[in-house]
């Protein structure tokens, strides 16, 4: 059964403004990751959190989880045409990660 | 030189027929999946091999089978097609626990 939620399940934003995805899942978890996966390709792996941690940061991206309220959340700051894409966050659980079904970024010029 | 590659990248064959997907990493990982992405876009884990054995094996009919030859090879045999196997098929590879996966670029299967 599918285990993370992103939200919302589309955004659109200017270049230059910062995009907020949530993601909330089901059981507990080893770690949890966000993966971008532009039109046509596979997926990218972005950045992984694990479960004692509560924020990560690489470049741009922020990753925090919340173990208590089983969510998470990844912001892309200053945010450019080329991050369009889709956004999935996948737990690590059960041996496998098991997705959720993504948000849609569409940043404009 | 890419990390996983899979091959074909499109496939479109008929209902009934036999095909099958290959897939190979040059990571030295242990592990490898083979995931399904359907129509919107939601990713399904199918299979997972670690070291040629099979780890995981969700709920898939049995026309689908895996096949590891060795570690860094896992490919997706599909025995008489049909309508709804119509999806994006993604092979990935990770070390091991708490490591990001490496995915391929995927192979867009349709049946007609």
């Amino acid at each position: 059964s599918q285990q993370g939620e992103e939200d919302p399940q589309a955004l659109s934003i200017q270049e230059g403004e910062n995009a907020t995805m949530n993601c909330s899942y089901k059981t507990s978890i080893n770690n949890l990751q966000w993966y971008r996966q532009n039109s046509g390709r596979g997926l990218v792996h972005l950045i992984l959190i694990r479960s004692n941690e509560r924020e990560k940061h690489s470049g741009r991206l922020r990753v925090t989880l919340d173990t208590s309220k089983k969510s998470s959340s990844l912001l892309i700051t200053a945010s450019r045409a080329a991050d369009t894409a889709s956004y999935f966050c996948a737990t690590d659980a059960l041996g496998a990660l098991t997705f959720g079904k993504g948000t849609m970024l569409l940043v404009s010029p | 030189d890419t990390a996983v590659s899979q091959t074909p990248k499109y496939l479109v064959t008929q209902m009934g027929n036999d095909k099958s997907i290959k897939c190979e990493q040059n990571l030295g990982h242990d592990t490898m999946y083979w995931y399904k992405q359907d129509s919107k876009k939601f990713l399904k884990i199918m299979f997972s091999y670690n070291n040629k054995e099979l780890i995981i094996n969700e709920t898939v009919p049995n026309r689908f089978s895996p096949k590891s030859p060795d570690k860094a090879h896992l490919n997706l045999h599909i025995n008489s097609l049909e309508l709804g196997d119509s999806a994006v098929y993604f092979c990935a590879s990770s070390q091991q626990a708490n490591y990001g996966y490496t995915f391929g670029s995927g192979t867009r299967l349709t049946v007609v």
